[in-house]
């Protein structure tokens, strides 16, 4: 496996732009989630992917932000108008609860920062 | 719902000497656990995890855990830490009723800033 793949790894946006992330999973995870970690907090859970198919969203994903995985394999988050507050690390992680052995394992990728000045 | 608590925001440690990194949760459900390491600006690592078994679970880097059920913890533990070990340390937890299905998605405390003192 090469692991999680994200890109760009950091943006730096004018407050109103928007702005995009790729993530990668692992290939042949079926599962693929997004987080989001502010300086000093533990990452929190925005949505979660099983193939193409959103299956949940957090309350923290506001109608700003929008989540695709249209073919099952990478991801996009793109975040509209962004505001300062939407300034932290954008995580990607995948999982394969069909692999033996993983159990519910997450693997995560090296994140994406955001910073809106 | 599920909720993680780790007690100590830092850690300060020697090097050589052993540590102990708290972690406390709270879940209606079995869940699984895990703890996770985060090098500076970087994404998080999988340390070790509990899925079911044997409660003393080992990890990498020299790492281990127990699962307490009693007293629903999960503390990591190293006997003796290198200054490499510097990091911050998430514990996390993920319901089991999930695995089949619907989002197994981790609960993360807010984390424990090891540092490592020479």
């Amino acid at each position: 496996d090469t692991g999680v793949s994200q890109n760009p790894r950091h943006k730096i946006t004018k407050r109103g732009q928007n702005v995009t992330f790729r993530c990668d999973p692992i290939s042949e995870h079926n599962r693929l989630y997004w987080y989001r970690q502010t300086l000093g907090q533990g990452p929190e859970f925005l949505t979660y992917f099983q193939n193409e198919a959103q299956l949940e969203k957090s309350r923290l994903l506001s109608d700003r932000f929008s989540a695709e995985r249209p073919k099952g394999s990478f991801s996009t988050l793109e975040i509209q108008r962004t505001e300062q507050g939407d300034s932290a690390m954008y995580l990607c992680a995948s999982s394969s609860p069909r692999r033996g052995g993983s159990g519910n394992t997450i693997y995560f990728g090296e994140g994406s920062w955001l910073t809106v000045v | 719902a599920q909720s993680v608590t780790q007690l100590d925001s830092q850690v300060p440690v020697f090097e050589e000497a052993p540590v102990e990194l708290r972690c406390n949760y709270s879940s209606s459900v079995s869940v699984y656990l895990f703890w996770y390491v985060q090098y500076p600006n970087q994404g998080l690592q999988l340390l070790l995890k509990y899925l079911s078994g044997s409660t003393l679970v080992k990890g990498i880097n020299g790492f281990e855990a127990e699962f307490n059920k009693s007293q629903t913890s999960f503390h990591l533990r190293k006997p003796s830490v290198h200054i490499s070990d510097t990091a911050e340390y998430f514990c996390a937890v993920s319901d089991r009723l999930y695995s089949g299905g619907g989002a197994d998605g981790l609960t993360f405390g807010k984390g424990t800033h090891l540092i490592i003192q020479p």
